[in-house]
């Protein structure tokens, strides 16, 4: 299957600080990829649809100026948390959707999550 | 109100069990159902996908979906300790957004 990759898998910075998070399609392209936030015990709550070239769709209640997003080719996209606060703690997780058309249109293949803790 | 309601769980089963995992939701405008799997700090992986109303299987797992009651099923036949994981649900109107549950923690114990 489609293969997603986020780096870094775990971070650790001091409140105030901006972390940058980074989402690549390793073997297929992706016009659109989703970023999530998962809290222990509970679901992935959506954040923000990313779009290759356009500006991001946040949701609801997700602030746009203290999470960047930049989707600047069809492998890449990155999230950047600003000014982080421990309540930003969190596991962030990308997704991504194939659009080369010759696969399942539905599924998003998921990245392995970043765990942020913010000190 | 949630938009889709899971138990947490954790639910324990012996080796062999038949596994039944449940998701309700509000949304009667939903029409495509997902099951994902999350091994411990993984992402979710794709198990299985039904559109609309119906039963679809493949292998040891069964999804099912009634629309009428706003229900969904995963079952697992022969659960194998390698099944032990999270289960997450997942639905959604029409592709642009995906709504989870949060997701039943399954141990299956050789």
């Amino acid at each position: 299957g489609a293969v997603v990759s986020q780096h870094p898998s775990r971070v650790i910075c001091k409140s105030g600080t901006s972390v940058k998070i980074e989402c690549r399609s390793l073997d297929f392209q992706a016009t659109t990829m989703f970023w999530y936030r998962q809290f222990p015990k509970q679901s992935l709550m959506l954040m923000a649809t990313s779009n290759e070239g356009s500006k991001a769709t946040y949701e609801q209640g997700v602030e746009k100026d203290k999470f960047l997003i930049n989707h600047a080719s069809l492998t890449l996209s990155t999230l950047t948390v600003t000014s982080a606060h421990p309540e930003d703690s969190s596991f962030y997780i990308c997704s991504a959707r194939d659009t080369s058309g010759d696969r399942f249109t539905t599924e998003q293949y998921f990245g392995p999550g970043t765990r942020l803790t913010v000190t | 109100q949630k938009e889709v309601e899971q138990d947490p769980g954790p639910l324990s089963v012996p080796e062999g069990a038949i596994v039944s995992l449940n998701c309700t939701y509000s949304n009667s405008a939903f029409q495509y159902f997902m099951w994902y799997r999350q091994y411990s700090r993984k992402g979710p992986e794709l198990l299985m996908y039904t559109y609309s109303s119906g039963n679809k299987e493949d292998g040891r797992f069964t999804a099912q979906v009634d629309k009428s009651s706003k229900y969904i099923s995963l079952f697992i036949r022969d659960s194998q300790p390698s099944d032990s994981a999270t289960y997450l649900c997942a639905m959604s109107r029409n592709f642009n957004k995906f709504y989870f549950g949060s997701g039943t923690k399954l141990n299956v114990k050789p």
